[in-house]
């Protein structure tokens, strides 16, 4: 079975400064996607970015950038100029290539941003 | 392209009793998931739907837990005889089977069972 930790429980950051969220992944199948979602205060869950499991190069949504390393089964999160509306809970979550596809979530990183 | 919709947004009920949820996914969308969520915890997978058929369901669904999607449209999750450790949030996400789809998803229902 697959499993994502996210080893962070809480990160801190000043606004305009840059961070990173760590999460690795177990799986024994060669074609999978990741993902990482923002979950704000009482708020729903949001897609922030999604990489292909088969594509070496990184994926990046404007301020947002992963570092996927497979090997390592590894899948990194940057956030650059931190923004006071990036405050959430961020979950990493893989997504099988079979039919089935539901997702699976790490146990999530709280961000807070300091002004 | 409305959104998920979940109703109600919260629900106390008392520890027995049965509860209903509502999920309206973005029409388009012929996939429906339902996860739950425990405070300090990633959302867990309960079931999902591929149009009005429910093709998977997790081992947490325990037989008080039931879930339809009639027409493959909305899906209802209902819990019979609710017990405190049914508190949780309820989600329900929608998306389309391509791979590579990131899915959509509600609000959430907050449970409370006193």
């Amino acid at each position: 079975a697959q499993t994502v930790t996210q080893s962070q429980p809480e990160m801190s950051v000043q606004e305009a400064e840059t961070v990173t969220l760590s999460c690795t992944y177990d799986t024994s199948e060669s074609d999978y996607y990741l993902f990482w979602y923002k979950q704000p205060p009482s708020r729903q869950m949001i897609l922030v970015i999604r990489q292909e499991a088969y594509k070496q190069q990184n994926a990046t949504e404007n301020r947002f950038s992963v570092n996927f390393q497979k090997a390592a089964k590894s899948f990194s999160l940057k956030i650059s100029d931190s923004q006071l509306g990036d405050a959430a809970m961020y979950f990493c979550a893989y997504r099988s290539a079979d039919y089935q596809g539901n997702l699976i979530f790490g146990k999530g990183t709280k961000l807070s941003v300091k002004p | 392209d409305t959104g998920v919709s979940q109703d109600p947004r919260h629900k106390i009920t008392k520890r027995g009793q049965n509860v209903t949820f509502r999920c309206d996914p973005i029409s388009e969308h012929n996939r429906l998931y339902w996860y739950r969520q425990t405070l300090g915890q990633g959302p867990e997978f309960l079931t999902y739907f591929q149009n009005e058929a429910q093709l998977e369901k997790s081992r947490l669904l325990s037989d008080r837990f039931s879930a339809e999607r009639p027409k493959g449209s909305f899906s209802t999750l209902e819990i019979q005889r609710t017990e405190q450790g049914d508190s949780a949030m309820y989600l329900c996400a929608s998306g389309r089977a391509e791979k590579y789809y990131g899915y959509t998803f509600g609000s959430g229902t907050r449970l409370t069972v006193v």
